[in-house]
């Protein structure tokens, strides 16, 4: 099976713009996670969607969204971009019917986003 | 709330070496997952094992091995006869909620050659 893919795998993007990134699971897998991690802040998690649903959300400002699409792609926006937003951001998928804390989450190669 | 401590942030051993990872969880869930994931250069988070709260068992994996206390609510992680190759950044995680992962601060493990 392909693993969890992610493009653009590189971004460079200035203060104020906005910026969309894609992540594509692993066959099969309905459940996506993201992730940001930072040299300061370590990985922390931005959202969890699930057919099409939203269903945990991390303690990051409104400028964070996303979404998911019927194929489980799921995509994440963020506006007006500052420079604190400059990271490695990460999309997992997972297997998960049912949901909950179990489920091994399996990442992609993550999009590297540096604000300018 | 969920928390995850790895205090050392960079360990070097010379390779052959063994090196043990520490890892200190706090949860208030009767019921949790402990992860273990391993990021080398390339960035991607890479799977190496998942352990449920009832099951205290260690495990070993090739050069690999785990060990989980719950009574010190530690799940530590140690590498036998390090190589090169495992030259990465360790997370070790607390699964909680719907798929949402505490992770630590992370262990950069350099082998030296």
């Amino acid at each position: 099976k392909a693993g969890v893919t992610q493009t653009p795998r590189y971004l460079i993007k200035t203060r104020g713009q906005q910026v969309t990134l894609s992540c594509s699971p692993i066959s099969g897998h309905r459940s996506v996670s993201w992730y940001q991690q930072t040299p300061g802040q370590g990985l922390q998690f931005l959202f969890e969607y699930f057919s099409e649903t939203q269903r945990n959300k991390g303690n990051f400002p409104g400028r964070f969204s996303g979404r998911q699409f019927s194929n489980s792609r799921s995509e994440m926006n963020v506006s007006t971009l500052e420079l604190g937003d400059s990271a490695l951001y990460l999309c997992a998928s997972s297997s998960t019917l049912a949901g909950g804390p179990g489920d091994t989450q399996y990442f992609g190669p993550g999009t590297r986003l540096t604000v300018l | 709330a969920q928390k995850v401590t790895q205090a050392q942030t960079e360990i070097s051993v010379v390779e052959k070496e063994d090196v043990t990872l520490d890892c200190v969880y706090e949860t208030r869930d009767t019921t949790y997952y402990l992860f273990w994931y391993k990021q080398p250069p390339s960035g991607e988070l890479v799977f190496l094992i998942r352990r449920n709260s009832f099951d205290e068992q260690n495990e070993i994996s090739g050069r690999y091995s785990w060990n989980f206390q719950k009574s010190t609510s530690s799940f530590n992680f140690t590498i036998t006869a390090s190589q090169v190759v495992d030259s990465a950044v360790y997370f070790c995680a607390l699964g909680y909620g719907n798929n949402r992962l505490a992770f630590g601060k992370g262990n950069q493990v350099v082998v030296i050659p």
